[in-house]
């Protein structure tokens, strides 16, 4: 099932590299979102796009960084700043952002750090 | 800010039987709650939404209950089955001027044993 995807499923990165999660979706969706799932923990948000060239910090940016050049992609990058990176990273989009409009995730890619 | 707690961590009853998780909200602006739903290994989906001029909202064996003096609301599911088994997450957003976020409870395991 497509509409929004991630690249890749999993992914192993040694200590102090940067690293680039994909994200792509085909819905045509305006808002386009990152969040990080720790077990026992809700979804936190880390960056999120409203539109073309425009993101805004999420609340756990620090360590991340984005890009939204393109309506159909948003990705991420955990920078070795971030302190503990090891983590499961969920994409999502959505018509617009605002109330009421269903966030479609993609599949997720778990990240491990060395 | 918001924060939103979800109780219990893991619930697990019996096929056919009724399942209740909680969801407790801390900004009395909070006005939207959605549901979603996230099987094993798969990507997160709403199920069912609740706008604050609601009390509750039903859709087949799924319901959403909100009392917002109490500042929580409730899913039930009702003749639970296998397919039920997954991780619920409830969220609550809050809409300013400028801002719109989804705050996410922890989630709830729900199991369904035969």
């Amino acid at each position: 099932d497509g509409g929004i995807t991630q690249s890749p499923k999993y992914l192993f990165r040694k200590e102090g590299q940067n690293v680039t999660l994909s994200c792509e979706q085909n819905l045509n969706h305006d808002a386009m979102y990152w969040y990080r799932q720790d077990p026992g923990q809700g979804l936190r948000l880390i960056y999120y796009s409203q539109i073309v060239n425009d993101f805004q910090k999420g609340d756990i940016a620090e360590g991340y960084s984005v890009s939204r050049e393109k309506k159909e992609s948003f990705p991420l990058t955990v920078t070795s700043a971030q302190k503990n990176p090891t983590a499961f990273y969920l994409c999502a989009s959505s018509i617009a952002r605002g109330q009421g409009y269903e966030q479609y995730f993609g599949p997720g890619t778990r990240l491990t750090v060395t | 800010g918001e924060n939103v707690e979800q109780h219990p961590s893991t619930l697990s009853v019996q096929e056919g039987d009724s399942a209740v998780i909680k969801c407790t909200y801390s900004d009395s602006a909070s006005n939207y709650f959605p549901w979603y739903k996230q099987e094993l290994g798969k990507r997160p989906q709403l199920i069912i939404d609740i706008r604050s001029n609601v009390g509750e909202k039903k859709d087949q064996r799924i319901a959403v209950t909100l009392n917002k003096t109490a500042k929580h609301f409730s899913l039930h599911i009702t003749e639970t089955q296998p397919e039920d088994s997954a991780v619920y997450f409830c969220a609550a957003s809050l809409e300013g001027d400028s801002n719109y976020q989804l705050i996410w409870g922890a989630g709830t395991k729900l199991i369904i044993k035969p």
